[in-house]
């Protein structure tokens, strides 16, 4: 089974808009970690966020923000103000410490074109 | 430079081939992977190296060989490989477990 599930294969957004990403994950652990990466064309993934499973305040980082419930096993990354620079796709994973923290768990990313 | 390098970037070969990839980091991280992300399937993890000895090796078939002679290099050596190897090779490296992991821009690598 999918352990991080991101059901948006391809969003397109008209530059000024906001959008949320979704992820939703799948773990038996209680500790574990969340990150957020970022894949622009030139093939290089940026890192933006990481989140341990004990701390759910959501956090805010200039026009991103991410939205971390456990709730429900999201954490929603939103980008407010879109920007043509957006433009990449965007992936979520997941570090259980059962399984090792070396093993990092990808979602299957979101492709995000900012339209001008 | 700064930050983790891949060469080559681009990479052609037959089948019958031998070759290599590189990676270097220079984050003074202990810890440092291989990744193979193909079309439409989530990133795969293949091996990962901390300080230097290999911790996981996520049923990788042996006609990929990896190698981590110290905490700032490591390599992809790659021999007999088929067609559906092809994809792009990251590389990543992190300060230790848990933490965020830093990638490098990737070998495209094409078998013909």
């Amino acid at each position: 089974a999918q352990k991080v599930t991101q059901a948006q294969t391809e969003i397109s957004v008209v530059e000024k808009e906001d959008v949320t990403l979704d992820c939703v994950y799948e773990t038996r652990d209680t500790t574990y970690y969340l990150f957020w990466y970022k894949q622009p064309p030139s093939g290089e993934l940026v890192f933006l966020i990481r989140r341990n499973s004990f701390d759910e305040q959501n956090e805010i980082s200039g026009r991103y923000s991410w939205n971390f419930q456990k709730s429900t096993s999201s954490f929603n990354f939103t980008i407010t103000a879109s920007q043509v620079v957006d433009s990449a796709v965007y992936f979520c994973a997941l570090s259980e410490v059962l399984t090792g923290a070396n093993n990092l768990f990808f979602g299957t990313g979101t492709r995000l074109t900012v339209i001008p | 430079e700064t930050g983790v390098t891949q060469t080559p970037r681009h990479l052609v070969m037959g089948m019958t081939n031998k070759k290599s990839l590189k990676c270097e980091q220079h984050l003074g991280h202990n810890a440092m992977y291989w990744y193979k992300q193909s079309a439409k399937k989530p990133l795969e993890l293949m091996f990962v190296y901390n300080f230097k000895e290999q911790t996981e090796n996520n049923s990788v078939p042996s006609r990929f060989s990896p190698e981590c002679p110290n905490s700032s290099h490591l390599f992809l050596h790659l021999h007999t490989l088929q067609p559906e190897d092809s994809a792009l090779y990251l590389c990543a490296s992190s300060l230790r477990a848990y933490n965020e992991q830093f990638f490098g821009p990737g070998t495209r690598l094409t078998v013909l």
